[in-house]
């Protein structure tokens, strides 16, 4: 089955407790993505990755780290996390060479991380 | 500076009616793709419809329809025959193609409330 999987899905922590949410794709989309949800915000993007070593930052890129050494996974990484980081945060994978319906993103199902 | 709008929170429709949920955008990319998005409180993240700034047909899928106008600006969604199911949130996206580097922006967001 063609998926994007994300874990933990529920994660409580600490301030400053480094932590890293893991995403992985089966689809071998080159895009890849992070995306934090706060309400009245909509989604706004942390990090992008149009292929394996390249990556760029999206909106919202402080205090998050990403690596893409493999062309399936694009984990996240809070090294200091802070309680301002409290979120909802999806990947997102699609083919990102052209720009056509084919870049239809598909999302994981998402972590709901809180930061004490 | 690339921008999603989407100006209503919230709005209620009647069963087998007609909705429309708007979304204005500004870019000065010549390249761009428009999508929606349904969220259910479940909280997924489903793709429902896309069009590309070059494409001359407003896109269709299913019940699912884009009004798109670009000289406005505007990709409204247009959801023909609500059912009960289609209470979600309802996002609106872009992506620029050329400078925006496939960059993807998300508005706030709409809620839908279908009423029996």
């Amino acid at each position: 089955e063609a998926q994007v999987t994300q874990n933990p899905r529920y994660l409580i922590t600490v301030t400053g407790k480094k932590l890293t949410v893991t995403c992985s794709q089966n689809m071998n989309h080159e895009y890849m993505s992070w995306y934090r949800q706060d309400p009245g915000l909509g989604l706004r993007q942390i990090y992008y990755s149009m292929n394996v070593e390249v990556t760029d930052k999206g909106d919202v890129p402080e205090g998050y780290k990403v690596s893409r050494k493999e062309k399936r996974n694009f984990p996240l990484i809070l090294e200091s996390p802070s309680p301002n980081q409290t979120s909802l945060y999806f990947c997102a994978s699609s083919h990102g060479q052209t720009m056509t319906s084919y870049n239809e993103q598909f999302f994981g199902p998402g972590t709901r991380l809180t930061v004490l | 500076a690339q921008k999603i709008t989407q100006t209503q929170p919230g709005m209620f429709v009647q069963e087998k009616e007609a909705v429309t949920l708007d979304c204005t955008y500004d870019t000065s990319d010549p390249s761009y793709g428009l999508f929606w998005y349904k969220q259910p409180s479940s909280g997924e993240m489903i793709f429902l419809i896309y069009q590309g700034s070059y494409d001359q047909q407003n896109a269709t899928e299913g019940r699912y329809s884009l009004n798109f106008q670009k000289a406005r600006k505007s990709a409204n969604l247009v959801i023909s025959a609500s059912q009960l199911g289609d209470s979600a949130m309802y996002f609106c996206a872009m992506r620029e193609g050329n400078t925006g580097g496939f960059k993807t922006i998300f508005g706030a967001g709409t809620r839908l409330f279908v009423k029996a």
